[in-house]
C-alpha cells in the first residue's frame, strides 16, 4: 500500500546546483502533478502529465524541467537552483485529469542557499 | 477555475460542529465543488466533492446551496486533528490546474 511516494523528504542545495526530485506511484495512475507551496500559501502547479512521454505546463513553471518516461514516475528537475525556489514540493496524481480527485505525496523540502 | 471566496480563519470548539462557508459564484453548471486539508507540513488530503446534491461521507458533509453559488463543509463532531487548512475548489472542466488558494485555517480548540 505504497501509494505515491517522493524523495528526498528533505534537501539543501546552493544555487546554481542542479536538483532532482523524484515521484514515484504505485496506482498506475494517468495523470501526475508537481506542485510549490511557499511559506504560508496556497499550492501553485509547476508541470504535469497525462500520460507517459506526455506534459504541460501549469502556473508557475520557469526554471523547472519534468519528464515522464514511465507512467508510475514524475521526476521535476531545477537545472539551476535559485533561492526563489527554495519551498516544499508536492506531486500528486489521479487517474482521469480534469479535476478529479488528486492524491498528494508528502512533499519534499527544499532549501536553496 | 471557478473563483472561491474563503474566510482566512474560523476556530471551533472539540466536539461541536465545523461548519466552513465557501462562495463560488462564477461556478459553472457542470463544475464540481472540491474539498481538501491540509494538516501542517503534509500533503493535501481529499475530503469530499459534489455537484448539486448535499454529499456525505465518513470524514464530511458538503452542503450546495440550490443555485449552487456557496458551499458548506461540515465536520460534525470536530476533533483537535481537524485542526488543518481547508481548501475549497471549483475545478474547470478538462482544465488540469487545480488552483489551491489560501484556504480556511481551522483551529479546534480544546
Amino acid at each position: 500500500d505504497a501509494g505515491i511516494t517522493q524523495s528526498p523528504r528533505y534537501k539543501i542545495t546552493e544555487t546554481g546546483r542542479q536538483v532532482t526530485l523524484m515521484c514515484h506511484q504505485t496506482w498506475s495512475h494517468s495523470y501526475m502533478f508537481w506542485y510549490r507551496q511557499d511559506l504560508g500559501h496556497g499550492l501553485r502547479l509547476i508541470y504535469y502529465s497525462a500520460a507517459a512521454d506526455i506534459t504541460d505546463k501549469g502556473e508557475v513553471p520557469d526554471g523547472y524541467v519534468v519528464s515522464r518516461s514511465k507512467t508510475e514516475n514524475f521526476p521535476l528537475t531545477l537545472e539551476s537552483a535559485t533561492r526563489s525556489q527554495t519551498s516544499v514540493y508536492f506531486c500528486a496524481s489521479t487517474q482521469f485529469g480534469g479535476g478529479e480527485t488528486q492524491y498528494f505525496g508528502p512533499g519534499t523540502r527544499l532549501l536553496v542557499l | 477555475d471557478a473563483k472561491t471566496t474563503q474566510p482566512t480563519s474560523m476556530d471551533c470548539a472539540e466536539g461541536r460542529a465545523a461548519n466552513l462557508p465557501c462562495n463560488h459564484s462564477t461556478i459553472s453548471g457542470n463544475e464540481y465543488v472540491y474539498w481538501y486539508r491540509q494538516i501542517h507540513s503534509q500533503g493535501p488530503q481529499y475530503i469530499i466533492h459534489g455537484l448539486k446534491n448535499n454529499e456525505t461521507n465518513e470524514m464530511a458533509s458538503l452542503i450546495i446551496t440550490e443555485d449552487r453559488k456557496s458551499s458548506t463543509l461540515i465536520l460534525p463532531h470536530a476533533t483537535l486533528r481537524d485542526t488543518a487548512v481547508y481548501y475549497c475548489i471549483v475545478p474547470s472542466y478538462n482544465n488540469n490546474d487545480m488552483r489551491f488558494g489560501a484556504g480556511t485555517r481551522l483551529t479546534v480548540k480544546p
